[in-house]
């Protein structure tokens, strides 16, 4: 059973660089049925996604945070990464990791998440 | 970017109450449609996917139907655990969009 468990600094000041890192156990990076996400929820509101990465490199990212965000893969360590650059009040979020699946029996489901890790943009 | 409208944004309910959610999508996804369960302090659960698969080990009192763009979670009887938040997901195109989410409150 893949567990995910995100970790990264609780405080950012505004305009510099959120990172986190999602340690996987139980499943490796460089499966081929899967990708790896990022998610977030700001307070009181509901699920974004950030974007993923496959093992091979490639990744895609929502456009409406494409400038900003780098999602990496560390094989060596079996763990990923959310760089998100120039952040303000409105990055303000549980931020979640999560593996994607797809298989001939399971499509594009996020089947494992972490528990979430509360970030706050604040000086 | 594909927008999954929710419906109701919450409901009340008593254990035992059959509940359904519903879930429209702003185009046609075929059948790649997922429910998740989420609770406070904790990462969302699959319940189903492919929009009406139940997830390896869910309880079959949760039911999921629809394709295309119409979906809907039903909950046949529910348990004093059910009481979360509900959201559907598309994983048809990228971005990946979830619903607004369905909170499930005691009556």
């Amino acid at each position: 059973q893949v567990q995910l468990q995100e970790s990264g600094p609780g405080l950012v000041k505004p305009s510099e660089t959120l990172s986190l890192t999602c340690t996987v156990s139980g499943g490796s990076l460089n499966s081929n049925a899967d990708y790896w996400a990022w998610i977030r929820q700001p307070p009181g509101k509901g699920l974004e996604w950030i974007g993923y990465m496959y093992y091979s490199g490639t990744t895609n990212y929502n456009p409406s945070l494409k400038s900003r965000v780098t999602i990496s893969l560390d094989m060596s360590r079996n763990l990923f990464s959310l760089n998100l650059s120039s952040v303000s009040a409105a990055d303000t979020a549980i931020y979640y990791c999560a593996r994607e699946r797809w298989t001939p029996m399971v499509r594009g489901v996020m089947d494992s998440w972490g528990q979430g890790a509360l970030v706050t943009v604040s000086s | 970017d594909i927008q999954m409208t929710q419906s109701p944004s919450s409901l009340s309910a008593s254990v035992g109450d059959r509940v359904t959610i519903t879930c429209r999508a702003s185009q046609r996804i075929d059948n790649f449609l997922n429910w998740y369960q989420h609770k406070p302090g904790e990462g969302p659960k699959v319940l189903i996917h492919a929009a009406s698969t139940l997830h390896s080990g869910v309880p079959s009192r949760f039911s999921g139907s629809g394709s295309g763009t119409d979906f809907t979670l039903t909950i046949s009887s529910l348990q004093p655990e059910d009481f979360a938040t509900y959201y559907c997901q598309q994983s048809y195109i990228n971005p990946r969009t979830f619903g607004q989410g369905t909170k499930v409150e005691v009556k």
